[in-house]
């Protein structure tokens, strides 16, 4: 299968401070990418939806301007999490596909907001 | 509203023992059927999917999984189970037909005792 890598695997921040998550697929060109959150114990919540060179399509419930998604490039999709919070912290995953084909994991970044 | 149940949360079995894991599934139209895996540090990996035709599919890894219609089930199965098999395993559906906008249940972990 294919490879999609995530940026960092972990990272703390302190509350109010925003980061930056790098979804990467390595040897495909993704269409289509894929935000997911994971609560502990709990299932993968789908977050937003992203084709390369549009504005991102965001599940309902979730804060659009609180976390920023860019899909510039057919490799590359980065989630900005925007001043982040303690209930911000999760486990967040990305996935890539091409369109309307099985989408990859990437493995995941846990972030920890302070 | 769609929706995956996966009854059991923690499952633990002895290797070379079978294995069962049970998926329920709530969606108004035909649906695709999709086991994943996760283990640590590592992406999803898709295990096996129904999107139509025999009920029955077979994955990689050894599994298997059976489709009923009439119990909206989809359950996973491995005649034998080997330790490496201990991980978390997650059911979903994928909503508009295929691979996009999947629907997980809370998964399933399995423990494997030697």
């Amino acid at each position: 299968g294919a490879v999609v890598s995530q940026h960092p695997s972990r990272v703390i921040c302190k509350s109010g401070t925003s980061v930056k998550i790098e979804c990467r697929s390595l040897d495909f060109q993704a269409t289509t990418m894929f935000w997911y959150r994971q609560f502990p114990k709990q299932s993968l919540m789908l977050m937003a939806t992203s084709n390369e060179g549009s504005k991102a399509t965001y599940e309902q419930g979730v804060e659009k301007d609180k976390f920023l998604i860019n899909h510039a490039s057919l490799t590359l999709s980065t989630l900005t999490v925007t001043s982040a919070h303690p209930e911000d912290s999760s486990f967040y995953i990305c996935s890539a596909a091409r369109t309307g084909n099985e989408q990859f994991f990437g493995p995941g970044t846990r972030l920890t907001v302070l | 509203a769609q929706s995956v149940t996966q009854p059991d949360i923690h499952i633990t079995v002895s290797e070379g023992a079978s294995l069962e894991l049970r998926c329920n599934y709530s969606y108004g139209a035909t649906p695709y059927l999709f086991w994943y895996v996760q283990s640590p540090g590592q992406g999803l990996q898709l295990l096996l999917k129904y999107f139509s035709g025999d009920t029955l599919v077979q994955g990689i890894k050894g599994f298997e999984a059976e489709f009923k219609r009439s119990q909206s089930s989809f359950n996973l199965r491995k005649p034998s189970v080997h330790w490496s098999d201990a991980a978390e395993y997650f059911c979903a559906v994928g909503l508009s037909g295929g691979y996009n906008k999947l629907i997980f249940g809370a998964g399933t972990r399995l423990a494997v005792h030697p």
